[in-house]
């Protein structure tokens, strides 16, 4: 199975908001309501930021929010700021396993 | 504290052997599935195995079927990663991640460990 498709980077200023899409397929993304985001800062482990397309676990701010559309997921950040600089990946469940996106470096300018 | 760490990498030739493990602590391990993900030095996360809470099923990437084999020990609050035949595009951080949920596999991970890290080379 191929890694699900997400932009190599996207920037913004502090303040503006970013939009990082994830592209699936009907088997995956599509097929399911289990798509996550991470957070992950160099030589740190991931960090879980969405899951289940749309809802944020206890800590993380209300600036990150989800949503899917057939077999494309969204990951919004509202209200850039300094610390969101960092790589984010999508996941989706598929038949008992996992997938994960490309990755997205996301510098704030 | 909720904590997951893992221990075991090193240096290994290819086609040699190695054992992951991750120490558990701070919850309830068995009423979580379990998973393996790794990622190769400067590139993205690729996820590796899962295991459910009584270990009665295990899936595998494609890429190491035959090759590893997840298990726990319930009882020592412990998920293994037992890795064979490596190769050198094993070389990778591998972390242990605990599925989100306790009903099923939801393949969200909210609780990882520091990682360990794997090379393969001669």
């Amino acid at each position: 199975q191929s890694a699900l498709t997400q932009p190599a980077s996207v920037s913004g200023s502090p303040g503006q908001s970013i939009t990082i899409s994830c592209t699936g397929t009907s088997s995956d993304v599509g097929g399911y309501n289990y798509v996550s985001w991470y957070q992950q800062h160099p030589g740190k482990a991931p960090k879980l930021m969405i899951y289940d397309v749309s809802n944020r676990p206890s800590g993380v701010s209300n600036r990150f929010s989800g949503s899917k559309s057939g077999n494309t997921a969204s990951l919004t950040i509202s209200g850039l700021q300094a610390e969101d600089e960092a790589d984010y990946y999508c996941s989706s469940y598929t038949s008992s396993s996992t997938l994960f996106g490309t990755g997205t470096k996301v510098t704030v300018l | 504290e909720v904590q997951l760490v893992e221990s075991g990498g090193g240096l290994v030739q290819p086609g040699g052997s190695l054992r992951l493990s991750c120490a558990a602590s701070g919850f309830t391990f068995s009423s979580y599935w379990m998973s393996w993900v790794r990622q190769a030095p400067g590139k993205g996360l690729e996820w590796v195995a899962n295991i459910k809470q009584d270990g009665s099923e295990k899936y595998y990437v494609d890429s190491v079927k035959g090759r590893f084999t997840i298990s726990r020990d319930n009882a020592k609050n412990s998920l293994y990663l037992q890795m064979n035949s490596l190769r050198a595009e094993d070389t990778a951080v591998y972390y242990c991640a605990r599925d989100l949920s306790v009903w099923s596999f939801s393949s969200a991970f909210d609780i990882w460990g520091q990682g360990t890290m794997v090379t393969v080379s001669s």
